[in-house]
């Protein structure tokens, strides 16, 4: 299995401040790499996937850059509805898919 | 659009097994595979296997082989995740998703609302 590693753990920051979260993978999942975002009492919503490529809908703000095993999402000009908890997923090595513990993006 | 709708919370006893379904609608169902996922208590997500909804085709995690059993109804465009054998560490929202793209491994682009499952004595 493909162990993800968030980082940071949790992160508290000010709203339209710009913010960088960072996944590592174990071994390299090339651009095998998405991220999600999931609110309290909500199911996650598919942010970006393929490394950088973002999902339906989803606002310019967020970004997704990196490959083989570092990779980040960097959501600028933070939004009061940002702050939520951030997973990295990675699809390479398949069964199984694998999350990355989650970072908790707090409000300042 | 897609929408995947879960059924509802259930409280189990150590030992017993339970069935979660999910009913998908929005796209044509045996396009798309569904893997479930599922989140304990404050905790993270933990993929626990998925169903090719084309031809039954399985991949389940390795923690989870031997006592989970994931099926589809095409009739019906309802996807199953059946787990056995639960335990008071199985305590959690259960979720169905679906895979993103039709072929290949793909991350998960809907998400039912989840089922609380919760197993107590």
């Amino acid at each position: 299995e493909v162990v993800m590693t968030q980082s940071p753990a949790s992160l508290s920051v000010s709203p339209g401040e710009t913010v960088t979260l960072s996944c590592r993978a174990g071994q390299s999942v090339s651009s095998n790499l998405a991220w999600y975002q999931q609110k309290p009492g909500q199911a996650p919503r598919l942010l970006v996937f393929s490394a950088s490529t973002r999902a339906t809908g989803v606002p310019a703000r967020f970004s997704g850059s990196g490959s083989g095993t570092e990779f980040t999402l960097t959501i600028s000009s933070l939004q009061s509805e940002d702050f939520a908890v951030y997973y990295c997923q990675q699809y390479s090595t398949w069964p199984p898919c694998s999350f990355g513990q989650g970072t908790k993006l707090e409000i300042k | 659009q897609v929408h995947l709708v879960q059924s509802g919370a259930e409280v189990k006893k150590p030992g017993a097994s339970v069935r979660v379904s999910c009913k998908a609608s929005g796209y044509t169902f045996g396009n798309y595979g569904i893997s479930w996922v599922r989140q304990a208590p404050g905790q993270g997500l933990e993929w626990m296997g998925w169903i090719s909804a084309t031809n039954g085709n399985t991949d389940y995690a390795q923690k989870f082989k031997g006592r989970v059993i994931m099926t589809t109804d095409t009739s019906t465009t309802t996807a199953y995740m059946e787990l056995s054998y639960l335990e008071i560490d199985d305590t959690a929202l259960y979720y169905c998703a679906r895979d993103l793209h039709s072929s290949g491994w793909t991350p998960f682009d809907s998400w039912g609302q989840g089922t609380l499952i919760t197993v107590s004595s």
